[in-house]
This record gives structure tokens, C-alpha cells and sequence, in this order.
């Protein structure tokens, strides 16, 4: 059980364009998500944390305008790239907690590529 | 904010040998919660165990088990009968139990195991 997917793997984009990311809960419904940023041999970095209905916190130094999360239901959140940049290129990183669970279940990742 | 120390960069141990991973982390609240994860190659995040501060009870999984010594602030991982397969970036993380200081994780830096065949 507590399986996280993440859509997609992989995305190569033109510096310009905007990249969606989705991650949803498989198999149980998650209040809360979160989304982080893994750049190589490094730690992960939290970039913003959503609850299903309302608007993400997110982490000082993240730009709210850049990076738009929309937790739409208990089982879907997106984390939307816009006006994507090469600087923007990392592994990027959602994860879910279940309903009164302490525990963080994280996707696959997705490693983006922006040209 | 609290913040989670993991001293070891890189680790490497001898297959079927035992190994110990290190974690210390600061924080002034006594309810919390303590994860390790693993992240293979794959990049994965996977959960290995995890460690409620109101227990004394050290955790274990298989071949996991942690060492917990609160007053220490000290949460290491150990693990025993190495495999191949547990080569990996391990990382420890903190979690507040406080409802009101919101549930996110405070990750250390990381320690690089390899495992020798």
C-alpha cells in the first residue's frame, strides 16, 4: 500500500514553455503533499507543501508565480513549471501523507530537461 | 527549524557485514518522529524505518534497526547482513508530532553506502 505515482519521468522542453507534473496517491487519499527539488548528490529541498482544497505554503525563496501547485483533490497534485528556464532543470520530487499518518510516501520523480 | 546532522558523506561496507549510519538532529520538542529513507540509483525515495519519540523501543525491520538515544539526539541506522541491493544514498529525517508546527520533513544531508561484493 502508500504507493505514490508521478507523471511524467521524463520531459525535455523549450526555455519558454511551461511543464506540468502530476503526482497522485494510488491507493489512499492524501491531505497533505509535498513538493521537492533533488539536485545531484544533494539533499532534497522542499519547495511547497499543499493541503487538498486550499493554496500551497511555500518555502521561502521559491517563487509562488513560477512554480504553480494545485491540490485538487484528495488524490491529485500539480506542480506546473511556467515560462521554464534551464536553470529550472532538476529531479523533481512529490510526496503524500495520508489522513492522521505521520508518514511521507514519495513518488518516482521527474527529471526535467529544459533546452 | 530543526536541523538533522548526518556526519558520513560515504560509507562502504563488505557484503554480509554490518553497518552503522549516523544521525543527530536538534530540536527542543520531545514528541517527534524519526525516518530513514533510502534512495537507490533509481532515485527512489523509499521508507526503511521509522521511530516514534515516545517509544523506548529501538525499531527493526528485517535487517534494520535503529539505535534511538533521545537524550543524545542520536538516531542511527544499522544494518546487518549487507546486500548488494542496499547500495544507496540514505537519508534521515525529522518530523514534528506538534500540530501546530505544521508536518514537514527535515531531511540530513545524506550518506552514500556502497556495498563491496
Amino acid at each position: 500500500g502508500a504507493v505514490v505515482s508521478q507523471h511524467p519521468s521524463w520531459v525535455i522542453c523549450k526555455s519558454g514553455t511551461s511543464v506540468k507534473i502530476e503526482c497522485r496517491s494510488l491507493d489512499f487519499q492524501a491531505t497533505t503533499m509535498f513538493w521537492y527539488r533533488q539536485f545531484p548528490k544533494q539533499s532534497l529541498m522542499l519547495m511547497a507543501t499543499s493541503n487538498e482544497g486550499s493554496k500551497a505554503t511555500y518555502e521561502q525563496g521559491v517563487e509562488k508565480d513560477k512554480f504553480l501547485i494545485n491540490h485538487a483533490s484528495l488524490t491529485l497534485s500539480t506542480l506546473t513549471v511556467t515560462s521554464a528556464h534551464p536553470e529550472d532543470s532538476s529531479f523533481y520530487i512529490c510526496s503524500a501523507t495520508p489522513w492522521r499518518r505521520e508518514t511521507q510516501y514519495f513518488g518516482p520523480g521527474t527529471r526535467l530537461l529544459v533546452l | 527549524a530543526q536541523t538533522v546532522t548526518q556526519s558520513q558523506p560515504e560509507m562502504s561496507v563488505q557484503e554480509a557485514e554490518t553497518v552503522t549510519l549516523s544521525c543527530t538532529y536538534d530540536t527542543s520538542e520531545s514528541d517527534y518522529y524519526l525516518f530513514w529513507y533510502k534512495q537507490p540509483p533509481s532515485r527512489q525515495m523509499i521508507l526503511v524505518i521509522r521511530q516514534e519519540a515516545y517509544k523506548q523501543q529501538n525499531a527493526t525491520e528485517n535487517r534494520f534497526s535503529v539505535n534511538f538515544q533521545k537524550a543524545a539526539k542520536s538516531f542511527s541506522l544499522k544494518i546487518s547482513d549487507s546486500q548488494l541491493g542496499d547500495a544507496a544514498m540514505y537519508f534521515c529525517a525529522y518530523r514534528s508530532a506538534l500540530a501546530d508546527t505544521g508536518n514537514q520533513f527535515y531531511f540530513g544531508t545524506g550518506t552514500s553506502l556502497t556495498v563491496i561484493p
